[in-house]
């Protein structure tokens, strides 16, 4: 079956701009969580959603956000980027949640100029 | 809230050789602990994990130990081939919150 998809591949914005990046799932799987991905940092969870609703939230700023739709597809925004915001973000589904199995996308590169 | 630390960040070692990564935790409620292994432009994928009900699980050349009374958890590789050469990382959960703590990540290098 396919794997979980993640649009676009790469981005570059500039400061101040917001973007939105998209993660489709694996078919069936009703989790999607997000993560963002820095040398040195390894991977800082953002949030995560199940059935459109969002069950966590890491420490980001309220910059971030996210959303699910019925079809369990997710996006997640970012509005007033700053240069610190350049990362690998990372999308990945589950059947149930983060204490199963998670397959991750292979990201969204962002660079804030 | 729960921390993980891991060790080493970076580990070369010969082929053939074994390999060993180790993390701690914080949060004595953390009752499950993934690893995950990470190449070059794609995303982590999970390689093993381990539920606090077992102290060690194997498959293949991999196997995970779990010590719950010193909070760590450790990655054994066993006759490391060129392939094994990727970033891991170990992770941990209380299933109460619905959210995976990650360690920073070890590079681990295999040496022809």
């Amino acid at each position: 079956k396919a794997g979980v998809t993640q649009t676009p591949r790469y981005l570059i914005k500039t400061r101040g701009q917001q973007v939105t990046l998209s993660c489709s799932p694996i078919s069936g799987h009703r989790s999607v969580s997000w993560y963002q991905q820095t040398p040195g940092q390894g991977l800082q969870f953002l949030f995560e959603y199940f059935s459109e609703t969002q069950r966590n939230k890491g420490n980001f700023p309220g910059r971030f956000s996210g959303r699910q739709f019925s079809n369990s597809r997710s996006e997640m925004n970012v509005s007033t980027l700053e240069l610190g915001d350049s990362a690998l973000y990372l999308c990945a589904s589950s059947f149930e949640g983060t204490y199963n199995e998670q397959f991750f996308g292979p990201g969204t590169r962002l660079t804030v100029l | 809230g729960e921390n993980v630390e891991q060790h080493p960040s970076t580990l070369s070692v010969q082929e053939g050789d074994s390999a060993v990564i180790k993390c701690t935790y914080s949060d004595s409620a953390s009752n499950y602990f993934p690893w995950y292994k990470q190449e070059l432009g794609k995303g982590p994928q999970l390689i093993i994990d381990i539920r606090s009900n077992v102290g060690e699980k194997k498959d293949q050349r991999i196997a995970v130990t779990l010590n719950k009374t010193a909070k760590h958890f450790s990655l054994h590789i066993t006759e490391t081939q060129p392939e094994d050469s990727a970033v891991y990382f170990c992770a941990a959960s209380p299933d109460s919150n619905y959210q995976l703590i990650w360690g920073a990540g070890t590079k681990l290098i295999i040496k022809p």
